[in-house]
């Protein structure tokens, strides 16, 4: 049972141009969220968190969007880099418990 | 500072034999979790320890899996009688709480023939 979902498997961009990556979830009880970055051979590392009290963070060229009505958040990076290019996972947890549940990632490729 | 490491980081075990992986975290967290990711798929919850807390294990997938965590510091995770179903990188991470984010290592491949 997949409760956060990523429902597109790649991406590619124009250097320069905005990528926007998005994520549903299914468990309204969900709280906290967070997007991870992943190089092949490496584990991955963290972006940018929100949690349900805002609908809006940013930070450099990253901002995160949180729709809890839709249950949809979703991250743009503006502008696009090639060293943007990697696996982004987002990520949920609830307040009452310790896991957090990924999606299954989207590979993004920003082309020079 | 060193981020977390994890060994071996590659390791290709045959079916029915038990493999060992190890994850040393960040100096100082108290939260470490293990996670799967298999080939297609998203990062699956395993195991949770928090401080000295009895370790949330709602996430092994089975009773051939079990994990410990010596002196609130290193971690091992133990797969008995592996099957080839078991393939995929685990994955640990800590974190300062746990409901902090969390700083992954790189990860082990397993592989079982």
């Amino acid at each position: 049972d997949q409760q956060v979902k990523q429902n597109s498997p790649s991406l590619s961009v124009q250097e320069g141009r905005i990528s926007i990556l998005n994520c549903d979830y299914t468990n309204s009880m969900f709280d906290y969220f967070l997007w991870y970055k992943k190089y092949p051979a490496e584990g991955p590392t963290f972006l940018i968190s929100i949690s349900s009290i805002k609908d809006k963070n940013e930070d450099g060229r990253f901002t995160v969007f949180l729709n809890k009505s839709a249950k949809h958040l979703s991250l743009h990076i503006v502008p696009s880099q090639p060293g943007d290019s990697a696996v982004y996972f987002c990520a949920a947890s609830k307040n009452t418990g310790n896991q957090f549940y990924f999606g299954t990632g989207t590979s993004l490729t920003v082309i020079p | 500072g060193a981020g977390v490491s994890q060994s071996p980081s590659n390791k290709v075990t045959e079916k029915g034999k038990d493999v060992e992986l190890r994850c040393d975290p960040i100096s100082g967290h108290t939260a470490l979790y293990w996670y799967r990711q298999s080939l297609g798929q998203g990062l699956e919850f395993l195991i949770y320890f928090q401080g000295n807390s009895a370790p949330d294990k709602s996430g092994l997938p089975s009773d051939r899996f079990s994990a410990e965590r010596t002196g609130g510091s290193v971690s091992t995770l133990t797969i008995q009688r592996t099957q080839q179903e078991d393939s995929a990188v685990y994955l640990c991470a800590s974190s300062f709480s746990g409901k902090t984010e969390q700083y992954f290592g790189p990860g082990t491949r397993l592989t079982v023939t």
